[in-house]
């Protein structure tokens, strides 16, 4: 069935270092990747998406990036900051209606 | 805040019970989805209804049903309570029938707790 994996599943960084998280799906019909950050007990929050016809967006200090080819897209966080610091999310949508989602990375934004 | 709301906030409840969670998307959604994340879990797709229709299933088990009214908002009911059920609760809800590339939006989630 349809799948998603997401690595790291923790990654701790300086602040105002560079943060990278990566994610590869199954489904070759996938057509849209969003990305949500969840602060500790909150719901989940877009923060950025991309769909299948656009290889690059960027939204201020946030980036994603998607290899069709490859089937995997990333997410790009320069700058970091504290408030950074939450789990990270991807997701893959296919033609059908569902959305798969990634296991999450914790990520740290050490001060 | 994401427009969508849920209720009640907290659940806490005995094992073997039956319980409801509602969810009302955002002005203008017809795609309701419904999301279990146990502790430190990643979200789970349990199920999803468009305009009072299902249309899609996830990992839902049988003990668990949900249904879309016609006002639009959801109720998810889940009955015969087990300690692994214990988790939060999300909806989600999105324009249209989710078939493009809908966004979607997440409520503040039900926490339930089965003792």
């Amino acid at each position: 069935g349809e799948n998603v994996e997401q690595h790291p599943s923790t990654l701790s960084v300086q602040e105002g270092d560079s943060a990278v998280i990566k994610c590869t799906y199954s489904d070759s019909a996938s057509n849209y990747f969003p990305w949500y950050k969840q602060e500790l007990g909150k719901r989940p929050q877009l923060i950025i998406d991309i769909r299948s016809n656009v290889g690059e967006k960027k939204d201020q200090r946030i980036a994603v990036t998607l290899n069709k080819t490859a089937k995997h897209f990333s997410l790009h966080i320069t700058e970091t900051q504290p408030e950074d610091s939450a789990v990270y999310f991807c997701a893959a949508k296919s033609g059908t209606y569902k959305y798969i989602f990634g296991t999450g990375t914790r990520l740290k934004v050490l001060a | 805040d994401s427009g969508v709301t849920q209720t009640p906030k907290h659940l806490i409840t005995a094992t073997g019970q039956r319980v409801t969670l509602r969810c009302s998307p955002r002005s203008g959604d017809l795609s309701v989805y419904w999301y279990q994340q146990s502790l430190d879990q990643g979200l789970q797709f349990l199920i999803q209804y468009y305009n009072g229709e299902e249309r899609a299933k996830g990992n839902i088990l049988e003990r668990f049903s949900a249904q879309q009214f016609p006002d639009l908002h959801s109720e998810l009911n889940l009955s015969s309570l087990e300690l692994g059920d214990s988790a939060l609760y999300f909806c989600a809800s999105s324009p249209s029938a989710g078939v493009g590339t809908d966004t979607q939006y997440f409520g503040p989630g039900t926490r339930l707790t089965v003792l």
